[in-house]
C-alpha cells in the first residue's frame, strides 16, 4: 500500500495520560501536515513539515502538543497530559511540492481517533 | 485571517440529477488555491477538484466542475449526473502559503 498510513487508528486514554500517534506519508512526499477534526467540523491545521523542518505551527497547538519528523520520513504527534477537549480525529496528510512551485494535492491518511475519558 | 464558509450543512439530490454545493472564503491574498475534498463515511478524505486563483477558467474533472468567482470570493462545486457513490461529506478548502483552511463541510446524500 503506497498511501498515507496512521497508527493507531483508535486510541482511548484517561485524562492526564500522554499519547503518541504516528504518520507514515507517501515515501517521496516532502511535505507533511497534521490536522485535528472534531465532530461536525472541518479539519483544523495544526502543524506542517517540509522534509524534517517544522515550518509552521498553529496557535491551536498548545505546549502540550509536540510533533517531530526526525528524518524527513514518518512523523509523530505527541499530546502530553491529555484533556477531554483533546478528543478528536487527528489527520495526517502529505504532498509533494517543488521549491517555489504551486501546492500539490494533499493525500490524507485514515486518521487516529482519540477519546479521552 | 483566512476563513472558509460552507452555509449548507446538509443537502440531498436524486440519482442522475445535478447538485451545487456553495463555498465562500475571505482572504487578502492574491495568489492562492482552492480545493474541494470528499470524505465518504468512515473513509479517507480525497481531493475532488482544485482551482488556482490566477486562472480564470473554471476547473473541471469529469462530472465535477467549479464556478469560481474571484471578485465575489465564491467557489461552488457542481456535481452532474449524481451517483450513489457521491454520498459523502464535502469540504471546501483554501491554501495560501503553508496553511490550509477548511470549511465545516456539507453532507451530501444521493437518493436512489
Amino acid at each position: 500500500d503506497t498511501g498515507v498510513s496512521q497508527d493507531p487508528r483508535h486510541k482511548i486514554t484517561k485524562r492526564g495520560q500522554n499519547v503518541t500517534f504516528r504518520c507514515d506519508p507517501i515515501s517521496e512526499h516532502n511535505r507533511l501536515y497534521w490536522y485535528r477534526q472534531t465532530l461536525g467540523q472541518g479539519p483544523e491545521f495544526l502543524t506542517y513539515f517540509q522534509n524534517e523542518a517544522q515550518l509552521e505551527k498553529s496557535r491551536l497547538l498548545s505546549d502540550r502538543f509536540s510533533a517531530e519528523r526526525p528524518k524527513g520520513s514518518f512523523s509523530t504527534l505527541e499530546i502530553q497530559r491529555t484533556e477531554q477537549g483533546d478528543s478528536a480525529m487527528y489527520l495526517c496528510a502529505s504532498s509533494l511540492a517543488g521549491a517555489g512551485g504551486p501546492e500539490n494535492e494533499q493525500f490524507f491518511g485514515p486518521g487516529t481517533r482519540l477519546t479521552v475519558l | 485571517a483566512q476563513t472558509v464558509t460552507q452555509s449548507q450543512p446538509e443537502m440531498s439530490v436524486q440519482e442522475a440529477e445535478t447538485v451545487t454545493l456553495s463555498c465562500t472564503y475571505d482572504t487578502s491574498e492574491n495568489n492562492y488555491y482552492l480545493f474541494w475534498y470528499k470524505q465518504p463515511p468512515s473513509r479517507q478524505m480525497i481531493l475532488v477538484i482544485r482551482q488556482e486563483a490566477y486562472k480564470q477558467q473554471n476547473a473541471t474533472e469529469n462530472r465535477f466542475s467549479v464556478n469560481f468567482q474571484k471578485a465575489a470570493k465564491s467557489f461552488s462545486l457542481k456535481i452532474s449526473d449524481s451517483q450513489l457513490g457521491d454520498t459523502a461529506m464535502y469540504f471546501c478548502a483554501f491554501n495560501a502559503g503553508n496553511q490550509f483552511y477548511f470549511g465545516t463541510g456539507t453532507s451530501l446524500t444521493v437518493i436512489p
